[in-house]
């Protein structure tokens, strides 16, 4: 089963703007992560954030979480070509070893 | 530095088949192993998780099954593939739990 699931389905901008990917999710988590997936490659992490942090920042990515709305976003700022991929958000159970994943964003940066 | 090989890249099986997929780690000891599925356009699926030699917990009930034989060696087979069994396969480890994970290339199954 599919426990966090993003918002939108797909995000279309030009290269320099800013692209908001949301994640929402249903139980308890110890962390949630993010990762890219470039058209049919493995995944790739992108950034981890505590259920005790509120916001991360990793170069262009900032992430938030909101737990008491069960809700995160992932923001690329000054978005380029090369952002293109799809994102996914993943959840990290308090319980257990699963690492449950989302339906993904596919972002498209135009140049 | 740790890798994770998985292979084949494509796979073309025809229905009934078997199959083994196979994932190996290296430069590290004990990880967490996962298989999941992704269908196109899709998010991943997960199908199984191992913390340990020989244990394999199931998300899925289908006709796939997981083994563990060695450390670092999480291989993903079925007796019979079925149509619906195509997909993008990955594998993927971490350290422990509540770390991040290091996904493989990942298998394209086509089933035929």
């Amino acid at each position: 089963s599919q426990q966090g699931e993003e918002d939108p389905q797909a995000l279309s901008i030009q290269e320099g703007e800013n692209a908001t990917m949301n994640c929402s999710y249903k139980t308890s988590i110890n962390n949630l992560q993010w990762y890219r997936q470039n058209s049919g490659r493995g995944l790739v992490h992108l950034i981890l954030i505590r259920s005790n942090e509120r916001e991360k920042h990793s170069g262009r990515l900032r992430v938030t979480l909101d737990t008491s709305k069960k809700s995160s976003s992932l923001l690329i700022t000054a978005s380029r070509a090369a952002d293109t991929a799809s994102y996914f958000c993943a959840t990290d159970a308090d319980a257990g070893n699963m690492l449950t994943f989302g339906g993904g964003t596919r972002l498209m940066v135009k140049p | 530095s740790q890798t994770i090989h998985q292979w084949p890249a494509t796979l073309v099986q025809p229905v009934g088949s078997p199959l083994s997929l196979e994932c190996t780690v290296e430069g590290t000891s004990n990880p967490n192993l996962y298989w999941y599925r992704q269908a196109a356009g899709r998010g991943l699926q997960l199908l199984f998780y191992s913390v340990g030699i020989g244990q394999i917990s199931s998300e899925v009930p289908q006709n796939l099954s997981a083994s563990r034989p060695q450390d670092r060696q999480f291989i993903l087979s079925s007796k019979k593939l079925l149509l619906s069994d195509s997909g993008f396969y990955l594998c993927a480890w971490r350290h422990i739990r509540h770390t991040e994970a290091f996904f493989g290339q990942g298998t394209r199954l086509t089933v035929v």
